[in-house]
């Protein structure tokens, strides 16, 4: 089955220890991105990536890093996480990167809670 | 600048009806595509559908049906014999060809409430 997964799903944490929330997909897609979204704010960019070892700032990259070492996996960091980064973050995949855009899958969602 | 216009913040209806979520986008880009997603109360993004600027048919996947009308820039939504399961919150999103970082433009969100 073709699917976005991500985890943790659910994590609450304290402030200052460094988490990683895992994003993996099984379609071979080039472009993979994440997401936060927050009651008021909706929906914004954090990172992008359109290929292995190619990755790049979204519109709220502050306070983030990513990888992007293999095709699959594109992990999402927060080497020293705040309040202001509890959210609901979700990763996406598309089979094509820049110049053909196709369906952009979601995985199911990884609550972030920091305390 | 695009933007992604839900002007329906909440929408309550009683199972059975059909029920009509609007879209209505702005963009300078004569490629770009839309799409609709559904946001059920347990959180996840589930994709509905993509329309490509190029592609002005209309839709019908079973009780959902899009409206996409390049003239009034919309891209409607209507769910005909309303089901509770459809209570959820319904996005529809924006992608300009002319961006480079595949982000999506989203709507605020419709909340759909289907009572029994």
């Amino acid at each position: 089955e073709a699917q976005v997964t991500q985890n943790p799903r659910y994590l609450i944490t304290v402030t200052g220890k460094k988490l990683t929330v895992t994003c993996s997909q099984n379609m071979n897609h080039e472009y993979m991105s994440w997401y936060r979204q927050d009651p008021g704010l909706g929906l914004r960019q954090i990172y992008y990536s359109m290929n292995v070892e190619v990755t790049d700032k979204g519109d709220v990259p502050e306070g983030y890093k990513v990888s992007r070492k293999e095709k699959r996996n594109f992990p999402l960091i927060l080497e020293s996480p705040s309040p202001n980064q509890t959210s609901l973050y979700f990763c996406a995949s598309s089979p094509h990167g820049q110049g053909k855009w196709n369906t952009i899958y979601f995985g199911e969602g990884s609550w972030l809670t920091v305390v | 600048a695009q933007k992604v216009t839900q002007a329906q913040t909440e929408i309550s209806v009683v199972e059975k009806e059909d029920v009509t979520l609007d879209c209505v986008y702005e963009t300078r880009d004569t490629t770009y595509y839309l799409f609709w997603y559904k946001q059920p109360p347990s959180g996840e993004l589930v994709f509905l559908i993509r329309r490509n600027s190029f592609d002005e048919q209309n839709e019908i996947s079973g009780r959902y049906s899009w409206n996409f009308q390049k003239s009034t820039s919309s891209f409607n939504f209507t769910i005909t014999a309303s089901q509770v399961v459809d209570s959820a919150v319904y996005f529809c999103a924006l992608k300009g060809g002319s961006s480079n970082t595949g982000k999506l433009i989203f709507g605020q969100g419709t909340t759909l409430q289907v009572k029994p």
